[in-house]
């Protein structure tokens, strides 16, 4: 059992260049959210997805867009990378989306862009 | 976008001592507070999910409270281990959603 892994782990990008961080996870969970972490600040949510084919735009979206064609699978591209986007970006799934819902977390993705 | 504050950002723990930090919530529309461990090149893993005002959970040596009507909790860890050394962070629930804090790093020292 997996739970939720991300892919790659680690990745340095150039300014401009596009890149897709894909997130998979085997727990059968309805909802997926993509986060970023910055030194100093808490975890914010970039998007989400309530379902297979569903996306939503969380706190911070600018410059991100995601897809969510399996129910397995959520991935968030950068088009074009800034390096403002600099971060370390942490997907997560829940089976629910209620108060008491416990997300789960992958490992974390380490992007620098240059 | 609610402001769920973490203090202190970060403490040093003699290996034995026992600490706590707080996490401050906005106390109106509350719905549940959840405490993540967050270690070192791992994954943040779930420790609480705290809902009633007077809430008081415990695992181990790692125990928090809730206080809903001041909008606090607190998160106390008892006789710490090198092991214990992690960022804790707290989340409050917003519109469905987890609002973070920045977290609270310890470092317990041997």
């Amino acid at each position: 059992n997996a739970g939720v892994t991300q892919t790659p782990k680690f990745r340095v990008l150039k300014t401009g260049q596009s890149m897709t961080l894909l997130c998979a996870q085997d727990m059968n969970h309805e909802y997926m959210y993509w986060y970023r972490q910055d030194p100093g600040m808490g975890l914010r949510l970039i998007h989400y997805s309530v379902g297979e084919g569903t996306t939503a735009k969380g706190e911070v979206p600018d410059g991100y867009n995601v897809s969510r064609l399996k129910k397995q699978n959520f991935l968030l591209g950068l088009e074009s990378a800034a390096p403002s986007q600099t971060s370390v970006y942490f997907c997560a799934s829940s089976m629910g989306q209620g108060a008491t819902d416990t997300q789960y977390f992958g490992p974390g993705t380490r992007l620098t862009v240059l | 976008i609610l402001n769920v504050e973490q203090s202190p950002q970060s403490l040093h723990v003699q290996e034995g001592d026992s600490t706590n930090f707080t996490c401050s919530f906005p106390s109106s529309n509350f719905y549940a507070l959840h405490w993540y461990r967050w270690e070192t090149a791992k994954s943040p893993e779930a420790l609480f999910v705290m809902t009633l005002n007077g809430d008081e959970k415990k695992k181990g040596r790692i125990s928090a409270t809730l206080n809903t009507k001041e909008g606090y909790s607190y998160l106390y860890i008892k006789g710490s281990q090198p092991e214990d050394s992690a960022t804790y962070l707290c989340a409050f629930i917003d519109d469905y959603k987890l609002s973070f804090g920045a977290g609270t790093t310890v470092t317990v020292r041997a």
